[in-house]
């Protein structure tokens, strides 16, 4: 799984329910990101963090919360305000910011469905 | 801001020959560039990056880009396609926001190979 791990494959929400997708890195990486991933559209930047306790919005954060409480761990809520919520959510890990050009290494992917 | 195109939703190549994904960058600075793969249902994998130097840059399955900066062009290449090559590729541009970095991904391209 490349040191990270994604959680659930799959996921199905009613209207109007929050979901949290999981993600954990076990590489001691400080820095990690949540894509939304929609067919011809590619992958868009939902939320970044790149050390415990700071995080930063992405492209597309309106309507989702993260977390940083310990650096292994990056959860995503998606909440009842996200008025497009079914999609592929992929989670990445990479070593920081100060490190050249960081290589992402991603996550298997969480597929949320609205029922 | 940084961005990739990539300006073909899909490609289609006879086993045995040549295949070449392209994409085209728009950054202001020196560019960071990558590729990455998506076989269904599954996370990105990495398989290349140009940061500096060499305009030919190698990566993992046989695959290789060729940076132009005159055309800002990244186009990834390989010399003799295979039936498992078939998936979706990204292209993807580092950007810096303050302190943190992040990646901007093109819409990707899917990759048909027939035997």
């Amino acid at each position: 799984d490349g040191g990270i791990t994604q959680s659930p494959k799959y996921l199905f929400r009613k209207e109007g329910q929050n979901v949290t997708l999981s993600c954990e890195q076990n590489l001691n990486h400080d820095a990690m990101y949540w894509y939304r991933q929609d067919p011809g559209q590619g992958l868009r930047l939902i939320y970044y963090s790149q050390i415990v306790n700071d995080f930063q919005k992405g492209d597309i954060a309106e309507g989702y919360s993260v977390s940083r409480e310990k650096k292994e761990s990056f959860p995503l809520t998606v909440t009842s305000a996200q008025k497009n919520p079914t999609a592929f959510y992929l989670c990445a890990r990479s070593k920081g910011p100060g490190i050249g050009a960081n290589v992402l290494t991603f996550g298997a992917g969480s597929r949320l469905t609205v029922l | 801001a940084q961005s990739v195109a990539q300006p073909e939703d899909q490609v289609n190549v006879a086993e045995g020959n040549p295949l070449t994904v392209k994409c085209t960058y728009s950054v202001s600075g020196n560019p960071y560039l990558f590729w990455y793969v998506q076989y269904p249902n599954r996370g990105l994998q990495f398989l290349l990056k140009y940061i500096t130097g060499d305009n030919l840059v190698k990566g993992s399955y046989g695959f290789e880009a060729e940076f132009n900066k005159s055309q800002t062009s990244f186009h990834l290449k390989k010399p003799s396609a295979l039936v498992s090559d078939s998936a979706l590729y990204f292209c993807a541009v580092r950007e810096i926001a303050g302190t943190a970095s992040k990646l901007t991904f093109g819409t990707g391209t899917r990759l048909q190979v027939t035997l």
